[in-house]
């Protein structure tokens, strides 16, 4: 079973407005961590936001946040007022505390695509 | 600058022809990693390694090795390239393992003719 599911492979916004990409995650440990990167044309991975499951407050970082709902297990990354840069591949990952070893699991991303 | 840089950025090699991919780091992170990314598979770990002289398989392992000599650097070998592993390799380090953020490398592409 897929640990990190992103069900949208893209998505379209226009600029100023707000969109929200879609995260869900299976794991059986209680004590994890959820990150989302974005990824430009470039290339680079950039860390965007970080969300702990023990943490009570959804993460929030600038014009990012994480709607988080630990019930549904889902980690949605909420980007207000969408920029022209904002254009890029966004990968929801998970990290695992109580597992044998430790790996940082992607998800398979989300294209978004942000139009003037 | 805090930052993990790999070389070389482009590669193009031939079947069977060994390479290495170096990274580094300057953050003095214990955990460093490495994950190849392909389209419509996300990333996916390959090699981790928690300290100097401990390294552990990720989930596709297969047809890569790696050192931890020293702490700042984590060569990723391929021995005997195929054109499967073709892909974009990134490095990452963090501070342990329960580090709440991974710094990644700006990636390298290889091509396996």
């Amino acid at each position: 079973a897929q640990k990190i599911t992103q069900t949208q492979p893209g998505m379209f916004v226009q600029e100023k407005e707000a969109v929200t990409l879609d995260c869900t995650y299976d794991t059986s440990d209680p004590s994890y961590g959820l990150f989302w990167y974005k990824q430009p044309s470039s290339g680079e991975m950039i860390f965007l936001i970080y969300q702990g499951s023990y943490d009570q407050q959804n993460a929030t970082e600038g014009r990012y946040s994480l709607n988080f709902q630990k019930a549904r297990k889902s980690a949605n990354l909420v980007i207000s007022a969408s920029q022209l840069g904002d254009s890029a591949m966004y990968f929801c990952a998970m990290r695992e505390w109580d597992s044998g070893y430790s790996t940082l699991t992607f998800g398979k991303g989300t294209m978004l695509l942000v139009s003037p | 600058e805090a930052q993990v840089t790999q070389n070389p950025r482009y590669l193009i090699t031939v079947t069977g022809k060994k390479l290495t991919v170096t990274c580094s780091q300057n953050m003095n992170h214990e955990y460093m990693s490495w994950y190849r990314q392909d389209p419509g598979l996300g990333l996916r770990q390959i090699y981790y390694s928690m300290n100097v002289e401990v390294t552990d398989k990720g989930d596709v392992p297969e047809g890569y090795k790696v050192s931890r000599k020293e702490k700042r650097n984590f060569p990723l070998i391929l021995e005997s390239p195929s054109p499967n592993q073709t892909s974009l390799y990134f490095c990452a380090s963090s501070y342990g393992q329960l580090s709440t953020e991974a710094f990644f490398g700006q990636g390298t592409r290889l091509t396996v003719v």
